[in-house]
């Protein structure tokens, strides 16, 4: 079965800089890889997703993670964060031989002004 | 752009009561999910459901715990006999088909048992 690591529980930076949250996965087929962001007190919104194709995917407010297979990794990245990136960011594999999907334990940014 | 609905947002309830927590998945999805989130821990999978059945269940999803589709939209969570550690924030989602959809979330409801 599919398990996932979140390298990283609590991420604190400063407002502008460049944010990396790391995640690693396993698995013993091939996966398809995501990334959720829970903002305080709400649901998880899906960020963005790896299927096949190009490694370096790019999602919504100007989050990108690149898939890399020999890692087993999928980290995701933000050249330049704001206040509002602050949230939980959870990775997510699915296997494709099966439909259920297992999350990390997730990692809380923290932007600090 | 349609979403994942649950109600209610929020359920007290005293231990050993049953709670049904209701979710209207997205209209034409085929897979259904109920996930659990302890306050400040990590996302739990506990029951995925396709086709009227529970395809896959963890640990967690032990016989206090069921789940239904009464009719063509509800998708339901029952938990019989409440206990402390039931409280948490429970998430529904669901997803259109294979070939790596995600799975979408609804709000979620905060249960609180005391």
């Amino acid at each position: 079965a599919q398990s996932v690591t979140q390298l990283d529980s609590q991420v604190p930076v400063f407002e502008e800089a460049p944010v990396e949250l790391r995640c690693n996965y396993s698995s013993s087929v091939s996966v398809y890889l995501f990334w959720y962001v829970q903002y305080p007190n709400q649901g998880l919104q899906l960020l963005l997703k790896y299927l096949s194709g190009s490694t370096l995917v790019k999602g919504i407010n100007g989050f990108e993670a690149e898939f890399n297979k020999s890692q087993t990794s999928f980290h995701l990245r933000k050249p330049s964060v704001h206040i509002s990136d602050t949230a939980e960011y959870f990775c997510a594999v699915s296997e494709r031989n099966n439909n259920d999907m297992r999350f990390g334990a997730g990692t809380r940014l923290t932007v600090k002004p | 752009e349609p979403e994942v609905t649950q109600t209610p947002s929020h359920q007290v309830t005293q231990m050993g009561q049953e709670v049904i927590l209701r979710c209207v998945p997205i209209s034409n999805h085929l897979y259904f999910y109920w996930y659990r989130q302890i306050l400040g821990q990590k996302v739990e999978f506990l029951v995925s459901f396709y086709n009227n059945e529970i395809s896959e269940k963890s640990e967690i999803f032990d016989d206090q715990f069921s789940v239904e589709r009464p009719d063509g939209s509800n998708f339901t969570l029952k938990i019989r006999s409440t206990k402390l550690e039931d409280s948490a924030m429970y998430f529904c989602a669901s997803r259109s088909g294979t070939g790596g959809a995600p799975q979408y979330f609804g709000p979620g409801t905060r249960l609180l048992v005391l």
